[in-house]
């Protein structure tokens, strides 16, 4: 079957921290990766994706790369802000189906 | 540009209360989707559409029905209201089934 298993947190990091969150997932056909984040009381928002192998998606100085070899899609953050506290989410989509598949999310808390 | 919309915000029913929650978007997307938010188990799709008329069933659709008559609306309805319903709803939208979703803010729903 198609899912996504990412890291549990949840995560605490000091501000200018490095943030990983790991993704990985299992497809049976060849998916598009997805990060969304999650504000407090807010929807979720895409933050960046992925469509092929080795793509790298990039936003708000968050990057993930497309891995087929591991199936990974690892989200990271060379220094995270206070404002980076959120919910971030690992999904994949498929071009057969008409699903998406999310992770169970990943809460992320900055400290000053 | 609204984006996607839902209503309501917040509800509160009795256990065996019904209710329909309204979900409504801008974007002349095809595809539309209800979801369920629920502390450690990330999002779980209920039911979808992938065009005006049509609705299909997801991981969780028991206890729920939709509707979209009008491509612009999706509506989720809950029949008779248990406990086990608690939980955040949010509707999401895409062109196609590989492209972005693009989602509400949510309806916080309490059963009682």
């Amino acid at each position: 079957g198609n899912s996504v298993t990412q890291m549990e947190g949840p995560v605490t990091l000091s501000e200018e921290a490095f943030l990983t969150i790991n993704c990985t997932y299992t497809a049976t056909g060849y998916p598009s990766l997805f990060w969304y984040v999650q504000y407090p009381g807010e929807g979720l928002q895409l933050l960046l994706k992925a469509t092929k192998a080795d793509d790298k998606g990039s936003n708000k100085g968050f990057e993930a790369t497309y891995r087929k070899e591991t199936t990974s899609f690892h989200l990271e953050k060379g220094s995270v802000q206070v404002s980076d506290s959120a919910v971030y989410f690992c999904a994949l989509s498929l071009n057969t189906g008409n699903q998406f598949y999310f992770g169970t999310g990943t809460s992320l808390t900055v400290i000053p | 540009n609204a984006g996607v919309t839902q209503t309501p915000k917040f509800r509160v029913l009795k256990t065996g209360q019904s209710m329909t929650l309204l979900c409504a978007q801008d974007m002349n997307h095809e595809y539309m989707y209800w979801y369920r938010q629920d502390p450690g188990m990330g999002l779980r799709l209920i039911h979808y559409s992938v065009g005006e008329g049509t609705t299909a069933k997801g991981e969780v659709p028991d206890g729920y029905n939709v509707s979209r008559l009008k491509k612009q609306n999706f509506l989720l309805g809950l029949e008779s209201a248990a406990p086990s319903q608690t939980s955040v709803y949010f509707c999401a939208s895409t062109r196609t089934s590989r492209e972005t979703q693009y989602f509400g803010p949510g309806t916080r729903l309490l059963v009682l």
